[in-house]
């Protein structure tokens, strides 16, 4: 089952540079979607989310863009500090289906690097 | 800020076992859900539970599973005999309403059946 799909499993950028992680889905009733991050031994904690309805969503320094018609989305971190090392997952959840649960994608782990 | 909480942190147990991992949902939230990680792998949604009842269950939420709101507060996963297969990283979350809302994660429970 990989509906979504998170096809890098690590990123490294430069402190104060701009981090962009990708986020794949098939499954066209998705019409919710977010970012969680997680650090080890926690539990994922809710970063952004955005509605099928908009393209954009935007909140401090994290930014997530939805193309529907490519069915992908980005999460865009800008400027990156060390503090956002960590694992990011994207997950989806087709709501208007009345489809509660969120599918996760594997996760991409960032690196900052000071 | 309110948080989701969950007990205990780990829990190790022989094959055959039952176990039941507790969880504390945030106050206001009306509706909770429990999710899995297999170590290196996604985290995989196991069920959803509103007004006292499961509202959607994934296939891996056999006949071993269950759930339970014993009281205002708490909010259990019940695993009546643990197979090896079974040891998981086990989140509770919590939203406020299904379908409207982000869903917010508990620490997770790292469960090692031997």
């Amino acid at each position: 089952d990989q509906q979504v799909k998170q096809n890098s499993p690590s990123l490294s950028v430069q402190e104060g540079r701009i981090s962009i992680l990708n986020c794949d889905y098939t499954n066209s009733m998705f019409d919710y979607f977010l970012w969680y991050k997680k650090y080890p031994a926690e539990g994922p904690t809710f970063l952004i989310s955005i509605s099928s309805i908009k393209d954009k969503n935007e909140d401090g320094r994290f930014t997530v863009f939805l193309n529907k018609s490519a069915k992908h989305l980005s999460l865009h971190i800008v400027p990156s500090q060390p503090g956002d090392s960590a694992v990011y997952f994207c997950a989806a959840s087709a709501r208007n289906f009345g489809n509660e649960k969120l599918t996760f994608g594997t996760g991409t782990r960032l690196t900052i690097i000071p | 800020e309110p948080e989701v909480t969950q007990t205990p942190s780990h829990q190790v147990t022989q094959m055959g076992q039952e176990v039941i991992l507790r969880c504390v949902p945030i106050s206001n939230h009306l509706y909770f859900y429990w999710y899995r990680q297999i170590l290196g792998q996604k985290v995989e949604f196991l069920v959803s539970f509103y007004n006292n009842e499961i509202s959607e269950k994934s296939e891996i939420f056999d006949d071993q599973f269950s759930v339970e709101r014993p009281d205002g507060s708490n909010f259990t996963l019940k695993i009546r005999s643990t197979k090896l297969e079974d040891s998981a990283m086990y989140f509770c979350a919590s939203s406020p309403q299904a379908l409207q809302e982000t869903q917010y994660f508990g620490p997770g429970t790292r469960l090692l059946v031997l």
